[in-house]
């Protein structure tokens, strides 16, 4: 079982939609919880940064994390064609450097 | 300024090449890491360096040697690639633990050996 499982999709939907992408991990050791979004032949670019459980929100992108449940979402809100690109979710514990990704879950927003 | 800089974008090198990667920041972090990323799958960490020691090799083969000659630089020289090493290969940057943040990458260089 891998330590942070996210769906590979790919997920489409229309333009405007609310988006909602999901990791689920299994360390509870996890403090720090990253989104990134790709786009291709790009490095990754980092959109949410967020320390153990609650919501944050940043303009249309509000993460949340529930370590209760060890399940982290991003939630776009409407989205946007530009906003198509592979949204990658990442975390590591306390003191580590290492951060563990998930398998990232292409997006398409069609307009 | 969130900026790590790579150069170059692009590298095609011969298995018998000798080439270097090279990346910048200019954020004051004091980890630097190098990530490669194969087409469709997440970025997999190859080192880490803490206040310019390496402190993390995750069992990387020695045609791969990085090099930090400061805090804002991080190289990674190449020797004797095998075609299978073709990827895009990421520079990231954070502050240093036990403070965690956020790691912010660079654009990549596309590698291609051939």
């Amino acid at each position: 079982q891998k330590e942070v499982e996210q769906d590979p999709g790919p997920l489409s939907v229309p333009e405007g939609a609310i988006v909602s992408l999901n990791c689920t991990y299994s360390n509870s050791a996890f403090q720090y919880f990253m989104w990134y979004r790709q786009y291709s032949r790009k490095g990754p670019e980092l959109l949410m940064y967020t320390y153990s459980s609650g919501n944050k929100e940043d303009g249309r992108f509000t993460a949340q994390v529930d370590k209760s449940s060890k399940y982290i979402s991003l939630f776009i809100r409407d989205s946007q064609p530009s906003d198509s690109a592979t949204y990658l979710c990442a975390m590591n514990p306390q003191g580590a450097q290492k951060l563990v990704f998930g398998q990232g879950t292409r997006l398409t927003i069609n307009p | 300024d969130t900026e790590v800089t790579q150069t170059p974008k692009h590298l095609v090198m011969g298995m018998t090449n000798k080439k270097s990667l090279k990346c910048e920041q200019h954020m004051g972090h004091r980890a630097m890491y190098w990530y490669k990323q194969k087409a469709k799958k997440p970025p997999e960490l190859m080192f880490v360096y803490s206040y310019e020691k390496l402190s993390i090799n995750e069992s990387v083969p020695s045609r791969f040697s990085p090099e930090c000659p400061n805090s804002s630089l991080l190289n990674l020289h190449l020797h004797a690639l095998q075609p299978e090493d073709s990827a895009l290969y990421l520079c990231a940057s954070s502050q240093h633990v036990p403070r965690n943040t956020e790691a912010f990458f660079g654009q990549g260089t596309r590698l291609t050996v051939v």
